[in-house]
């Protein structure tokens, strides 16, 4: 089955730094990847969609110069948290499905804690 | 009204009970149904996914739909300890995937 792999599962960072998480899907392209914020016992929330070879869509509320996404290849886009700040901190997922299925059917990935101090 | 509702619980059964998971919906523009499972700081694992209505079934797990009434149902039959965690549904059709609250299950022994 389809497969995403997230890195790094764990990361704790200063305040003021930037920290980058990457998705890979490994047996399958991805034309279209999706980021996901999650607060401690709340459900995910869509941050914004990456496509491959073009700039990201981002929902309404979710700052695009704060969390980079860059879709560079079919198999990998990266978030990166800028100027971090503790109320950066939470659970980030991506997922992916492979292309055409668009939003459909999606596989996630294991996520990626992130501390800010 | 949010486009997918569901019960946030949480749920507590015994161990072998049958559990019913549900969600609602307004969009009648929503064609794929799925499930995912989610243990506490774990990604969402996809458990089922419908594709319009009608049933699915694997092994414990059966997947219901309904979109007349624009409702879905996950049944789980002889619920073990294992299964405690959060359940979410979720719903694409415009190539965008919501999901619901998630709903919390605890099977105790």
């Amino acid at each position: 089955g389809a497969v995403v792999s997230q890195h790094p599962s764990w990361v704790i960072c200063k305040s003021g730094t930037s920290v980058k998480i990457e998705c890979r899907s490994l047996d399958f392209q991805a034309t279209t990847m999706f980021w996901y914020r999650q607060f401690p016992k709340q459900s995910l929330m869509l941050m914004a969609t990456s496509n491959e070879g073009s700039k990201a869509t981002y929902e309404q509320g979710v700052e695009k110069d704060k969390f980079l996404i860059n879709h560079a290849s079919l198999t990998l886009s990266t978030l990166t948290v800028t100027s971090a700040h503790p109320e950066d901190s939470s659970f980030y997922i991506c997922s992916a499905g492979p292309t055409g299925a668009g939003a459909n059917v999606l596989t996630f990935g294991a996520g990626s804690r992130l501390t800010v101090l | 009204q949010k486009e997918v509702e569901q019960d946030p619980g949480p749920l507590s059964v015994p161990e072998g009970a049958i559990v019913s998971l549900n969600c609602t919906y307004s969009n009648s523009a929503f064609q794929y149904f799925m499930w995912y499972r989610q243990y506490s700081r774990k990604g969402p694992e996809l458990l089922m996914y419908t594709y319009s209505s009608g049933n699915k079934e694997d092994g414990r797990f059966t997947a219901q739909v309904d979109k007349s009434s624009k409702y879905i149902s996950l049944f789980i039959r002889d619920s073990q300890p294992s299964d405690s965690a959060t359940y979410l549904c979720a719903m694409s059709g415009y190539n965008k995937l919501i999901f619901g609250a998630g709903t919390r299950l605890a099977v105790h022994p």
